[in-house]
């Protein structure tokens, strides 16, 4: 079984510029998970996405951070502009369903913002 | 919002001893799942506790879920320099996701 796919693995900007990120997840997989990890932390969700409705993005800076999930499959988070602060690591991971599922985490995008 | 803390930050064991971290919420939990990262990986699954008190084992590792459903342990017996990483807990939230713990780092001197 193919795991979640995610795109580019490294990515360095200058701050003010934009970025985007791709993943893909784990066929069959309704629930799909953004998560921000910044050094020597947890994961933070960013956003769910259940199929291609939104779930919760509670704590995502929607000023500057958008994501998509169109066809319910694969999903793009993009940051537009960057801030020093967005340096993290960009997990996405995806699970069966909603709730008491074990998610599946892919290998993540270091951003480094300068 | 909903917080789940975790403690130690980090754990320094000789090979051989044991290893416990603790996970605390200031609220109920549906559930709570653990994870292990590696250095540089990605958080792995280890195991979900769901039912008030359970215990659950995997060969080394003992997980415990607490009675009122707001702590929960996990203990690794004799450690192995191949349990050094990263464990997370994740409390089960109200949209159905997880809120992450930030972690006990474990190192294992051989």
């Amino acid at each position: 079984e193919a795991g979640v796919a995610q795109s580019p693995r490294y990515k360095i900007i200058e701050k003010r510029q934009s970025v985007a990120f791709w993943c893909n997840p784990i066929s069959g997989h309704a629930t799909l998970y953004w998560y921000q990890q910044i050094l020597g932390q947890g994961p933070k969700l960013l956003i769910q996405f259940q199929n291609n409705g939104v779930v919760d993005d509670s704590q995502l800076p929607k000023d500057r951070f958008s994501a998509e999930r169109l066809k319910g499959v694969d999903s793009t988070l993009k940051i537009q502009p960057a801030k020093l602060e967005d340096s993290a690591v960009y997990l996405c991971a995806s699970s069966l369903d909603r709730g008491r599922y074990e998610q599946y985490f892919g290998p993540g995008t270091r951003l480094t913002v300068t | 919002g909903q917080q789940v803390m975790q403690i130690p930050q980090y754990q320094h064991v000789q090979e051989g001893e044991d290893f416990t971290t603790y996970c605390n919420s200031s609220t109920t939990l549906s559930n709570i799942q653990w994870y292990k990262q590696r250095p540089g990986g990605h958080p792995v699954f280890l195991i979900q506790l769901v039912k008030s008190g359970e215990v659950k084992k995997q060969k080394r590792l003992t997980f415990q879920f607490g009675e009122a459903k707001k702590n929960s342990s996990l203990h690794i017996t004799a450690t192995q320099t191949t349990d050094v990483g990263t464990y997370f807990c994740a409390g089960g939230g109200s949209q159905g996701n997880l809120i992450f713990g930030k972690g006990t780092k474990l190192s294992v001197k051989p």
